[in-house]
């Protein structure tokens, strides 16, 4: 069974520009989670999906995230602009039911110049 | 909300030695209390868990304790091996919840 699969794995942009993340949830996963890594730091909830609904959005920084989840199959996590500080590795995560556990994917390295 | 601190960032220990990596959490309420492995290259994974009614837990070579009223966890690892060597997140959640804050991470490096 394929596990949570990301894409890509590594970007680099110039700020001020637009870049796309991609998460696969393990097929049948109704919940998916974003979360993000800066550097050194811990890793920090950004939000939830059930299915195609915005669970909880309380971790997203500010306007400039997008996260959608349409038909509640794969996400997308749009950063636009990007800015410095929005460097880190971006993880998505994904569980059968609010309470299991939750598997992660490889995460996507976003870096921003 | 929770705040979970995680100690020490780095570890480096000799094969075969034991490795003790310690974190505090501030909201009472927190009940579940998992650990994550970070190889290079991949996401966490989950390798042990703790809930609230339960002082102390072990899986073969890595065990985790709880102390309710310090607020303290820990996860100890004994007769490391250098495949041990990753990145190890503890985190803290509570009311079911498995969205969990999670601590700074320590980065173990078991030297052969």
């Amino acid at each position: 069974e394929a596990g949570v699969t990301q894409f890509p794995s590594h970007s680099v942009i110039e700020k001020g520009q637009t870049v796309t993340l991609r998460c696969d949830p393990i097929s049948g996963h109704d919940n998916l989670y974003w979360y993000r890594r800066v550097m050194g730091k811990e890793i920090k909830f950004l939000l939830h999906f059930v299915k195609e609904s915005k669970q909880d959005e309380s971790g997203m920084p500010n306007n400039r995230f997008l996260a959608e989840r349409t038909g509640g199959t794969y996400s997308t996590l749009k950063v636009q602009p990007a800015e410095l500080e929005d460097s880190g590795v971006y993880f998505c995560a994904s569980s059968a039911t609010a309470n299991t556990e939750a598997f992660f994917g490889q995460g996507t390295r976003l870096t921003v110049v | 909300g929770e705040n979970v601190e995680q100690h020490p960032s780095t570890l480096s220990v000799q094969e075969g030695d034991s490795a003790v990596i310690k974190c505090t959490y501030s909201d009472s309420a927190s009940n579940y209390f998992p650990w994550y492995k970070q190889e290079l290259g991949k996401g966490p994974q989950l390798i042990i868990d703790i809930r609230s009614n339960v002082g102390e837990k072990k899986d073969q070579r890595i065990a985790v304790t709880l102390n309710k009223t310090a607020k303290h966890f820990s996860l100890h690892i004994t007769e490391t091996q250098p495949e041990d060597s990753a990145v190890y997140f503890c985190a803290a959640s509570k009311g079911g919840s498995y969205i969990p804050t999670f601590g700074r991470g320590t980065s173990l490096i078991v030297h052969p």
